[in-house]
């Protein structure tokens, strides 16, 4: 059973665009959502986290918004960059352990 | 500061053959993860350790799978029987604390024939 899910599994936008990918998750002990993203023949690397104690963490361009009642978070970029274009994987964990990823959003920006 | 190292970066095996895979985490992380990234789809967590401890290896496959870090800084994941549907990255990992940042590796990309 697939406890992350993810949607769209490819997302293309202009250059300028905001890009909006999604993620639903089962478990409702889950504390803790990051995402990380992977460049091609990169390994994970640590974007953005939140934790349900707030429903929103901004880092410059990117916004996670959260919805604990309906189980679902999304990722914003806003002002996208061809830079941007990388898989994204949205993961969650209780406390911190076991880290279960979805199967990601393949983005890319277009110039 | 030096990063999450593995080795090898490729293997090609046939089935049946054995390998292992050696990661050394970054100084002073006493987190060290196992994850198995097939094609196109999410690391997929095999094996955690806390220093020399396994705290995790639910998700390991016993029969052909093995992992250990015996010391607490190392650690080397061994495939004893590979399959053709074992061929995928294979990601070490590393965080200070367990909760905290991971830290990923390069990678193992194994082919299966």
């Amino acid at each position: 059973q697939q406890q992350v899910r993810q949607s769209p599994q490819s997302l293309t936008v202009w250059e300028g665009e905001t890009a909006i990918l999604n993620c639903s998750y089962e478990d409702s002990t889950f504390d803790y959502f990051p995402w990380y993203w992977q460049f091609p023949r990169e390994s994970p690397a640590l974007l953005i986290a939140i934790r349900p104690v707030s429903n929103k963490k901004e880092d410059g361009r990117f916004t996670i918004f959260f919805n604990k009642r309906e189980k679902k978070l999304s990722l914003h970029i806003t002002d996208s960059q061809p830079g941007d274009s990388a898989t994204y994987f949205c993961a969650a964990s209780v406390l911190g352990y076991k880290l279960t990823f979805g199967t990601g959003t393949s983005l890319l920006v277009d110039p | 500061e030096a990063g999450v190292t593995q080795s090898p970066r490729y293997a090609v095996l046939q089935e049946g053959q054995a390998v292992s895979f050696w990661c050394d985490p970054i100084s002073g992380h006493d987190t060290l993860y196992w994850y198995q990234q097939p094609r196109d789809q999410g690391p997929q967590l095999l094996v955690y350790f806390r220093d020399e401890a396994v705290i995790d290896n639910s998700q390991l496959p016993s029969d052909r799978f093995s992992a250990v870090r015996p010391k607490g800084t190392n650690s080397t994941l061994k495939i004893q029987s590979a399959k053709q549907g074992d061929t995928a990255t294979y990601l070490c990992a590393s965080s200070f604390k367990v909760g905290e940042r991971l830290f990923f590796g390069h990678g193992t990309k194994l082919s299966v024939l």
